[in-house]
């Protein structure tokens, strides 16, 4: 079975520093990986997603993750905290034979301090 | 394109009463998915359609659950009855279905409380 584990289910950073989110898999065959982004009272907006190819995955709003087969990690990182970048954020991973289904980690909530 | 669009946004009701959500998925999607979102148990899927045909109801927590898909623009989540352990946030979700790692679209959600 596959289970995904972000640590820490809250992050506090100050405007203008790293932003780093944790998230490792258990699966013996590596995944295809996901981070989305929940904004208060809304649904889940993608990202990035890594399928295949280079390990570190550029996405929306200056993130980015890499992919490490050895830690079984993918961690989401942003050089510059913005305030707008207050939200919570998931962890997903897609096995590959396992048809379309996502399973989420349990959300890290991002408080970005002034 | 308008995204997915779930109705109604927020829905209050009694224990034992019947709650219907809906949900219409962005055109041309194959697939389409429902979740549950509680503090405690975060983002769980409940089920999944492939061109309207359920392929995996394992995360349904029980029989008072059940989902429908009558065509490929609309889908129904009924909870009949309904309990105060269902109160939660209900996503929506769709993908296109290309055989790859798809992004999933949600919409923004259907917050039932129920007294």
């Amino acid at each position: 079975a596959q289970s995904v584990t972000q640590l820490g289910s809250h992050v506090s950073v100050s405007e203008g520093a790293l932003v780093l989110l944790r998230c490792n898999y258990s699966s013996s065959v590596p995944p295809y990986l996901f981070w989305y982004v929940q904004y208060p009272n809304q649904g889940l907006q993608l990202l990035l997603k890594y399928t295949t190819g280079a390990t570190l995955v550029k996405g929306i709003n200056g993130f980015e993750a890499e992919f490490k087969k050895s830690e079984t990690s993918f961690h989401l990182t942003k050089p510059s905290a913005h305030m707008s970048d207050a939200a919570e954020y998931f962890c997903a991973v897609r096995l590959k034979a396992a048809g379309n289904k996502l399973t989420f980690g349990g959300g890290t909530r991002v408080l970005v301090k002034p | 394109d308008a995204g997915v669009i779930q109705s109604p946004r927020h829905e209050v009701t009694e224990m034992g009463q019947e709650v219907t959500l809906r949900c219409k998925p962005i055109s041309g999607h194959d697939y389409l998915f429902w979740y549950r979102q509680t503090m405690m148990r975060g983002l769980e899927l409940l089920i999944y359609f492939n061109n309207n045909v359920p392929i995996d109801d394992s995360g349904m927590p029980e029989d008072r659950f059940s989902a429908k898909m009558p065509n490929a623009s609309f889908s129904t989540l009924k909870i009949q009855p309904s309990e105060p352990r269902d109160s939660a946030v209900y996503f929506c979700a769709s993908s296109p279905g290309t055989g790859g790692p798809d992004t999933q679209y949600f919409g923004p959600g259907t917050r039932l409380t129920v007294l």
